[in-house]
């Protein structure tokens, strides 16, 4: 079974803290994504990565940035975090070079900014 | 432009019942065409998806949907409801005629279903 980690279900920070949410699959998938999720907007693309060291922006950006460094992890990083970045986040990842693939999830990790 | 539509907010049904959670999409092109799970405080989990074939997909838990290209549509649907079954549904898509490896699915916004004993 494909395993998609993510390595901290709750946090609370500050305002202004810098935050990593980490991410560690086990499949060696190419791709991989960070989403958020928030009541009535369901989920949003922030960025993903399609290799190592590459990435792409998706529809919410702004306010975040990655890293992968090796192909099994995905880092989310909040460079200045903020109470609008309070929410549920969700790693995924799949394989490439076929558009039928399946996305793997994991747990989410939960946000609270204060 | 991709979209993904779930007209009901909310599904309720009761436990035995025939339950049905609606999608419909737009695409450009032929779709592939998800359905995932998400259990109170846990990630989604995948249950099917069509890729091209036979109309009627079977995935987990008993859950079968049918894809119909001339209503664009991809419901989702169990013979017998369990009130395990109360969760949050989610339908995407991705066009298959895009350029290259579109990585990228169109969610729809979830909808509630609750199964009541």
């Amino acid at each position: 079974d494909v395993k998609v980690t993510q390595s901290s279900r709750y946090l609370v920070k500050r305002t202004g803290e810098k935050v990593f949410l980490e991410c560690v699959q086990d499949m060696d998938h190419e791709n991989m994504f960070w989403y958020r999720q928030d009541p009535g907007l369901g989920l949003r693309l922030i960025y993903f990565s399609y290799d190592v060291k590459m990435k792409e922006k998706g529809d919410i950006p702004e306010g975040y940035s990655v890293s992968r460094e090796k192909k099994e992890r995905f880092s989310l990083i909040l460079e200045s975090a903020s109470t609008n970045q309070t929410s549920m986040y969700l790693c995924a990842s799949s394989q490439t070079g076929y558009s039928g693939n399946t996305i793997y999830f994991g747990e989410g990790s939960w946000l609270t900014v204060v | 432009a991709q979209s993904v539509a779930q007209p009901e907010d909310q599904v309720n049904v009761a436990e035995g019942n025939p339950l049905t959670v609606k999608c419909t999409y737009s695409v450009s092109g032929n779709p592939y065409l998800f359905w995932y799970v998400q259990y109170p405080n846990r990630g989604l989990q995948f249950l099917l998806k069509y890729i091209t074939g036979d109309n009627l997909v079977k995935g987990s838990y008993g859950f079968e949907a049918e894809f119909n290209k001339s209503q664009t549509s991809f419901h989702l649907k169990k013979p017998s409801a369990l009130v395990s079954d109360s969760a949050l549904y989610f339908c995407a898509v991705r066009d298959k005629v895009k350029a290259g490896n579109n990585r990228k699915l169109i969610w729809g916004l979830g909808t509630s279903l609750a199964v009541n004993p």
